[in-house]
């Protein structure tokens, strides 16, 4: 069974731009969830998405959104990219909302010039 | 407010020893803990999981343990080996809300 992919591995974008992110999950797997990693901080949620639906937030500013396709496949959309966006952005796919285990890609590199 | 803490950034451990890992949290609320592994250039790998009815979890050479009174618990690799070099994320959640709450990492380095 294939993992979880994420599109594209890296970028580099400069500061007012937008970007969208890519991850498609498991297959079968209905919950999607998006983290960003900077160095010290972990991974902060951002969000989740099962069956098309946003069932958790994370503390980010609107400027970050995502969706979920009926397939399951997500998207995140940061809009008006400041120094700060600059991270890798993690997406994890599990069974469904209760799932504990998640089972992450291998995230994309933003760097924000 | 950091709920979940890693307070070790890194750890060295001699190849063959054990490798203890420790995670704090504050919320009384959480009833599921997890542990991830992660390399560079690849997501996290799930590791092991614990639940708040049992006090030790064992997986071949990875024991968790948790200190419900204390809040803390803490992740043994026995013996530690050097693929085990990789950053370690304790992360929790409640039964209520799916969300995982992480810590920021802490980095085994495995000497041989």
């Amino acid at each position: 069974k294939a993992g979880v992919t994420q599109t594209p591995r890296y970028l580099i974008k400069t500061r007012g731009q937008q970007v969208t992110l890519s991850c498609s999950p498991i297959s079968g797997h209905r919950s999607v969830s998006w983290y960003q990693q900077t160095p010290g901080q972990g991974l902060q949620f951002l969000f989740e998405y099962f069956s098309e639906t946003q069932r958790n937030k994370g503390n980010f500013p609107g400027r970050f959104s995502g969706r979920q396709f009926s397939n399951s496949r997500s998207e995140m959309n940061v809009s008006t990219l400041e120094l700060g966006d600059s991270a890798l952005y993690l997406c994890a796919s599990s069974l469904a909302i209760l799932e504990g285990t998640q089972y992450f890609g291998p995230g994309t590199r933003l760097t924000v010039l | 407010d950091q709920q979940v803490k890693q307070n070790s950034p890194s750890l060295s451990v001699q190849e063959g020893r054990i490798s203890i890992l420790n995670c704090d949290y504050t919320n009384s609320m959480f009833d599921y803990f997890l542990w991830y592994k992660k390399y560079p250039a690849e997501g996290p790998t799930f590791l092991i999981s614990i639940s708040s009815i049992k006090d030790k979890n064992e997986d071949g050479r990875f024991t968790v343990f948790l200190n419900k009174s204390a809040k803390h618990l803490s992740l043994h690799i026995v013996p530690s080996q050097p693929g085990d070099s990789a950053v370690y994320f304790c992360a929790a959640s409640t039964g209520s809300n799916y969300q995982l709450i992480w810590g920021a990492g802490t980095k085994l380095i495995i000497k041989p």
